[in-house]
């Protein structure tokens, strides 16, 4: 199975912050890279597909980069909804794994 | 609206049987392969495996297959998850979700990740 490794597991960040989130692979995935928000008691929401795309009525703060085995989230100012984990997933070779998830808890 | 309904949380025994549903609507059913995935308590997410309503093609993790059966009855457009004997480590809430420019070859499945999810059905298995 190719492995998702999330990094940081959590961060501590306040309003208006630029906050990055890093994801690797442990082979190349190409662009097959999702991106979620999840916040407590609630299903994960999509945010990004293909490594870069803003799924529609996601706001654009929220942006996606990277290819082959590293890729990166940014939210450029953090807003007060956003705090929530985070998850990637690559959809290259089944089974589609996750990352463990990163945390973004208010500073 | 696109959306998929999940069926009610569920508690169970060792050992029981259980399906669990979720109902597709606003979209063609047949047309987009359609995915499980586990998350235990206070843990991550992981992906158990897609269905493909339009011939059966089914895709499992490795470490569900043989445990879990994914199906789906396209007259009802309802996406299907069952166990034949639940264990206490099947605790967790389980998400359907639709995935998005799927592509399958016999050995690999290539997706856009999960774009629409359930709300989810927790499934508690304790003696």
């Amino acid at each position: 199975d190719i492995q998702m490794t999330q990094s940081p597991s959590s961060l501590s960040a306040s309003v208006g912050d630029r906050v990055t989130i890093t994801c690797r692979a442990s082979q190349t995935i190409s662009s097959y890279l999702t991106w979620y928000q999840q916040k407590p008691g609630k299903a994960p929401k999509l945010l990004i597909y293909a490594a870069s795309t803003l799924q529609g009525g996601v706001p654009s703060r929220f942006s996606g980069s990277g290819s082959g085995t590293d890729f990166t989230l940014t939210i450029s100012s953090l807003q007060p909804e956003d705090f929530a984990t985070y998850f990637c997933q690559q959809s290259s070779t089944t089974p589609h794994t996750f990352g463990q998830g990163t945390k973004v808890e208010i500073k | 609206e696109v959306q998929l309904v999940q069926s009610g949380a569920e508690v169970k025994k060792p050992g029981e049987s259980l399906k669990i549903s979720c109902r597709a609507s606003g979209y063609s059913f047949t047309t987009y392969w359609i995915g499980w995935v586990r998350q235990m308590p206070g843990k991550g997410l992981e992906w158990m495996g897609i269905f493909y309503p339009g011939d059966s093609d089914t895709r499992y993790s490795p470490s569900f297959e043989g445990h879990v059966t994914i199906s789906a009855d396209k007259s009802i457009t309802t996406a299907y998850l069952q166990w034949s004997s639940l264990k206490a480590s099947d605790t967790a809430m389980y998400y359907c979700a639709r995935c998005p420019h799927g592509f399958c070859t016999n050995t690999n499945c290539r997706t856009g990740g999960f774009d629409i999810w359930g709300r989810g059905t927790m499934v508690t298995v304790s003696s």
